[in-house]
C-alpha cells in the first residue's frame, strides 16, 4: 500500500537559515508527488509537485524539492528562511488508482525564531 | 487562476440543525473533493466527485450528504451531526481526477455544538 512518512513532527530553525524538510514514500510504480504548506486555519496552497522529467523542482516562494528515487525521499528545501514561513507542511503521493486520491503524511510543523 | 471558494469561512450549529456548506470552483476543472481535517492532523479524504457523478465516498456517515449540481458547483448537506464532526471541511478541484494537481480552497471551520 502506498503511504507517506514525513520523519520530523517539528522543526526549529532561524530566520534566514537553510530548511531541509524531510519525506519518504512508499509506492510501487512512478510516483506523483506534493508539497503543500498550510497557515493557521488556511486551506492548503501548492508549493510544487513532481510528475517525471528533472527531479529537482523549483516551486513557489522559494521552496525547490529533490527527487530520489534510490532512497525514495522527496525533501524540500529552502537556502533561507523568512519568519513569514513559519505553517505546517504536508507531502503527499498520488495515489494509484485512477481515483485522484491523495496519501499525505503527518506533516511537519515548522517554526522560525527571529 | 486557480482559485477554489469556500462559504461560509465559519459556521456552528446544534446536533439538530441542518446546514450546507458550498464550495466554487471556475477553472473548468471536472474532479472536485470533499476532505475533513482535524488539528495537527493531515486532510482526510470524505468523497471525489468525476464529472458531476459520485466516484469515491470513503465510508463517510451518512449524516453528510455531498451533492454536485453542476461542474463548478460542490455541496456538503450536514445533518444531526456529533460534536467530533467539528473540524476544518476542505473543498479541492482537479482538471481529472488522474494523477492531477489538486488546488484547494480556505476550508469552513465547522464547530458542533
Amino acid at each position: 500500500a502506498q503511504s507517506v512518512t514525513q520523519p520530523d513532527i517539528h522543526i526549529t530553525v532561524s530566520e534566514g537559515a537553510s530548511l531541509e524538510l524531510r519525506c519518504n514514500y512508499s509506492y510501487g510504480a512512478t510516483p506523483y508527488l506534493f508539497w503543500y504548506v498550510q497557515s493557521p486555519g488556511q486551506g492548503l496552497q501548492l508549493l510544487l509537485k513532481y510528475f517525471s522529467g528533472d527531479t529537482l523542482v523549483q516551486g513557489i516562494k522559494g521552496f525547490e524539492a529533490e527527487f530520489k528515487r534510490s532512497q525514495s525521499s522527496f525533501n524540500l528545501r529552502k537556502p533561507s528562511v523568512h519568519w513569514s514561513d513559519a505553517a505546517e507542511y504536508f507531502c503527499a503521493v498520488g495515489g494509484s488508482s485512477n481515483t485522484g486520491k491523495l496519501i499525505f503524511g503527518q506533516g511537519t510543523t515548522l517554526q522560525v525564531k527571529p | 487562476d486557480t482559485e477554489v471558494t469556500q462559504t461560509p469561512k465559519h459556521l456552528v450549529m446544534g446536533m439538530t440543525n441542518k446546514k450546507s456548506l458550498k464550495c466554487e470552483q471556475h477553472m473548468g476543472h471536472r474532479a472536485m473533493y470533499w476532505y475533513k481535517q482535524k488539528a495537527k492532523k493531515p486532510p482526510e479524504l470524505m468523497f471525489v466527485y468525476s464529472y458531476e457523478k459520485l466516484s469515491i465516498n470513503e465510508s463517510v456517515p451518512s449524516r453528510f450528504s455531498p451533492e454536485c449540481p453542476n461542474s463548478s458547483l460542490l455541496n456538503l448537506h450536514l445533518h444531526a451531526l456529533q460534536p467530533e464532526d467539528s473540524a476544518l471541511y476542505l473543498c479541492a478541484s482537479s482538471q481529472l481526477t488522474l494523477q492531477e494537481t489538486q488546488y484547494f480552497g480556505p476550508g469552513t471551520r465547522l464547530l458542533v455544538l
